[in-house]
């Protein structure tokens, strides 16, 4: 059974650096074609793709948002790393890892989700 | 790139059935078979329904079907249930620059 798991915190002061970690398990991200990405959504329910990280190392991230954003993998630990600098109020939301996968062509869907961890940006 | 546009709402009946459209552009719906959706209970994470336009995970009913027109991607329940009663996203493959896009999310009410 494949799970994933977000932890940080859940207030950070606006210019504050954000860490979250997703610690997963059922699979590794040693295997070829898995991937893990980072999803949040706003308090108005808007989902937006932020970064993703494979099991080739390959990073990409949102066009909007790259300058701020890094995303590590702990391939032992089964973890991945998001940090977001210069936090905003407009970052507030909740933000979610999940698997993705390279089926039939590049990573395109997102199976399973974790529980997601809401975090507010306030001074 | 702008968001996929989804209706805001949608309602039906148990038993009936229901469509909800998800408009993107040529260079995202109409350009891939890759568009997945997502079905979001209040306080839930979203969770996979379709993959790749039509294709349903092993977990997932017949009850949820998906299907392309040009630009545009369409989400069918049949045979609605209470159950059903969530919000729907609509996510895009939009090429290697842009990866995916989201719609805005359609609110399912069982009347």
């Amino acid at each position: 059974q494949v799970t994933l798991r977000e932890s940080g915190p859940a207030l950070v002061k606006p210019t504050e650096t954000l860490t979250l970690t997703c610690s997963f398990s059922g699979f590794s991200l040693s295997t070829s074609g898995m991937c893990v990405s980072w999803i949040r959504q706003s308090p108005g329910k808007a989902l937006e793709w932020l970064a993703f990280i494979d099991w080739v190392d390959d990073k990409q991230y949102a066009t909007s948002l790259q300058t701020r954003l890094t995303i590590a993998k702990d391939t032992d630990k089964s973890q991945v790393v998001l940090t977001m600098t210069n936090m905003d109020p407009v970052d507030t939301g909740t933000y979610y890892c999940a698997r993705a996968v390279y089926s039939s062509g590049p990573y395109n869907w997102f199976d399973p989700w974790g529980q997601g961890i809401p975090v507010t940006v306030s001074s | 790139q702008s968001a996929l546009t989804q209706p805001a709402s949608v309602s039906g009946s148990p038993g009936q059935s229901i469509t909800i459209s998800c408009t993107g552009s040529s260079s995202d719906v109409g350009s891939y078979n890759f568009v997945s959706w997502y079905q979001q209970h209040p306080g839930k994470a979203p969770k996979l329904i379709i993959f790749e336009t039509f294709k349903r995970p092993p977990d997932i009913t017949r009850h949820f079907s998906g299907s392309k027109t040009g630009n545009t991607a369409s989400l069918t329940i049949s045979g609605l249930q209470a159950d059903d009663e969530a919000e729907y996203f609509c996510c895009s493959y939009a090429g290697s620059t842009t990866f995916v896009l989201f719609g805005g999310g359609t609110k399912l009410t069982v009347l």
